[in-house]
This record gives C-alpha cells, sequence and structure tokens, in this order.
C-alpha cells in the first residue's frame, strides 16, 4: 500500500465550478503538507504549503488539512481554464530527512469553457 | 531570478550504454533531489543530497548514482540505460527542512 494515496481522475468541471482534491496518507508522522500544479511537459510548483491541522486560504485556493483522518484536501473556486493541470499532494515529517517528499500519483483536472 | 536548470530536455539512448542528467541551481541552495515521474505512480525519490560531497539514496536507487562535488550541481548517472529507466526525471532543491521545494522543468528520458 502506498503512504500517499491520490484518485488519478481525470476530474472534468466547468468553468466556474468549485474543484475539489484530496488525499489520503498512512504515516501519522507526516507534519507538512504541500500541494503542486504541475502543467503538461512541465516542472511541478508550488501551490499550497500548510503545517499540521487546519485550512489555508490564498486566493481562490483552500487547502486543508484533518490529521486525525488523515486526509488533505484542495478547493478551488470560481475555476477557470488556466485551471486544467495535474495536482500533486505531497507531504513529509518533521522525523524524516529534511526534503524527502512522499507524493501522491496527481489528479488530473480539466476546466471546460 | 534564481532557477533549476536541467539539461539535456529531451534524450533517446540505447540500452546498456551510460547516461548522465545535468541539473544547475542557482538558488545556493543545500538540499537537491532526484525524482523519476511515471503514469500511476506520481514521482518517485532516487538520490538525494544535503550538501557538498553527501549523497544518499532514495525509494528507486538501483541502476543511478550521482555526486556533488559543488553546491550547485547534482548530475545524475544512469550506468547502465534500461527500457525500464524510460521516464520523465526532476532535479529539484530545497533549503533549511526544505519544506519549500522547487523543481526543474525535467528532462524527458527514452531507453530505447
Amino acid at each position: 500500500q502506498k503512504e500517499v494515496e491520490q484518485d488519478p481522475g481525470p476530474l472534468s468541471v466547468p468553468e466556474g465550478a468549485i474543484v475539489s482534491l484530496n488525499c489520503t496518507y498512512s504515516n501519522s508522522a507526516f507534519q507538512y503538507f504541500m500541494w503542486y500544479r504541475q502543467y503538461s511537459r512541465k516542472g511541478p510548483e508550488l501551490l499550497m504549503y500548510t503545517y499540521s491541522s487546519g485550512n489555508k486560504e490564498d486566493g481562490r485556493f483552500t487547502a486543508q488539512v484533518d490529521k486525525s483522518s488523515k486526509y488533505i484536501s484542495l478547493f478551488i473556486r470560481d475555476s477557470q481554464p488556466s485551471d486544467s493541470a495535474t495536482y500533486l499532494c505531497a507531504m513529509t515529517s518533521t522525523t524524516d530527512s529534511w526534503g524527502k517528499l512522499q507524493f501522491g500519483a496527481g489528479t488530473q483536472v480539466v476546466v471546460t469553457p | 531570478d534564481a532557477e533549476i536548470t536541467q539539461s539535456p530536455r529531451h534524450k533517446i539512448t540505447e540500452t546498456g550504454r551510460q547516461v548522465t542528467l545535468a541539473c544547475h541551481q542557482t538558488w545556493n541552495h543545500n538540499n537537491m533531489f532526484w525524482y523519476r515521474q511515471d503514469l500511476g505512480h506520481g514521482l518517485r525519490l532516487i538520490h538525494y543530497s544535503y550538501g557538498v560531497q553527501d549523497t544518499n539514496k532514495g525509494e528507486v536507487s538501483d541502476g543511478y548514482s550521482v555526486s556533488r562535488s559543488n553546491t550547485e550541481d547534482l548530475p545524475l548517472t544512469l550506468e547502465s540505460a534500461a527500457s525500464s529507466q524510460t521516464s520523465v526525471y526532476f532535479c529539484a532543491s530545497s533549503e533549511g527542512q526544505g519544506r519549500i521545494t522547487f523543481f526543474g522543468q525535467g528532462t524527458r528520458l527514452t531507453v530505447v
């Protein structure tokens, strides 16, 4: 079983809808949680970064972490065609070696005009 | 602006050949990583380094090696390329506790 599970999609939504993405994980030591956006044939770029449990908002993006359920989410409000990309969750722990990220498989999102 | 540069962006090589992928970062980060990305697997860690002369194996290190002779560069070498190593390779770097990680644009390697 993988440490981080993520539905690969594709997830297709109409423009303006809310995109809801999530990951589950098994390692209770994970404390740092990230969401990366990856456009086709490009490198991943960091979208959101949260520590421990709680919510974080940045513009149209909201990241949520529920450590008790080992579940993290990313919401994209008022989605745009430019949000069409693959979204990768990643996480690491305070006990693990610095910067060694565990990634989900990525969810492909398609926002249709 | 600081960045991570990977070269080449695309490479086709034959089974059994030695191949080296270059990674150069201008962030002055101590931590550098190599990941491979395959459909259904996401990004998997190959090797990483926390500084000059330091190298460590990741979860999929068999058949790969790295060396760190300066802060800016971490070349990845495939000792004897195999078809199973056909993949997209990403170099990354981070500073300090390393939670903020930056990625290069990737190298698409095909082994025929």
